[in-house]
């Protein structure tokens, strides 16, 4: 268990509407990731992050930005929610560094209608 | 287009016996394969990683096999037991680098 919680579990929204979904750790680890998990595509990375303020973009980072101000907290935005963006998110530390074996929390169901 | 493959959608094993999950995939540069498993309703959850420079690691019940020239891997759980049951995920990448998944195999093992 690497101590991450992902807030809320569920969410039901509207097209055109922000969202923000948060990722907590409570073990330092400098290494924070979010993907998404859809049917027929397996997880796919949409952004991550190496250090406080320091992130990068993933596979489909289009529609969606982060922050990470603290260690302990990653967030994910969706500026203007679209069905597309209906997925089930996933948050994931790295103990050793990108490249290597993560720890994912349990998820976050967003619905947008 | 799909860097990692899991061909094989569902599979069915009696309790006991082997399972074997497998997974194909096209970019020879990556170097570290993982598989994960994954309940309903939670994360998924690190089973087994092996480097390209070894061919076979083992871990208990679970061993992972890696054929480069095939660029292919799998997963063998021996035996298998009904709280097996779960999607099973490979993921691979370049080290330190991204990580790409497979589509997932829904492994069922029959009491």
């Amino acid at each position: 268990d690497a101590g991450i919680t992902q807030s809320p579990r569920h969410k039901v929204t509207e097209t055109g509407t922000p969202v923000t979904l948060r990722c907590h750790q409570t073990e330092n680890h400098r290494y924070m990731y979010w993907y998404r998990q859809d049917p027929g595509h397996g997880l796919r990375l949409i952004h991550y992050s190496y250090g406080v303020k320091d992130t990068d973009k993933g596979e489909v980072s289009d529609g969606y930005s982060v922050s990470r101000s603290k260690t302990e907290d990653f967030l994910l935005t969706l500026e203007s929610a679209t069905s597309s963006q209906t997925s089930v998110y996933f948050c994931a530390i790295s103990k050793l560094g990108t490249g290597y074996e993560q720890y994912f929390g349990p998820g976050t169901r967003l619905t947008v209608t | 287009d799909q860097q990692v493959k899991q061909n094989s959608p569902s599979l069915s094993v009696q309790e006991g016996r082997i399972s074997i999950l497998n997974c194909d995939y096209t970019n020879s540069m990556f170097d570290y394969f993982l598989w994960y498993k994954k309940y309903p309703a939670e994360g998924p959850t690190f089973l087994i990683s092996i480097s390209s420079i070894k061919d076979k690691n083992e871990d208990g019940r679970f061993t992972v096999f890696l054929n480069k020239s095939a660029k292919h891997l799998s997963l063998h759980i021996v035996p298998s037991q009904p709280g097996d049951s779960a999607v099973y995920f490979c993921a691979a990448s370049v080290t330190g680098n991204q990580f790409y998944f497979g589509t997932g195999t829904s492994l069922t093992v029959i009491p």
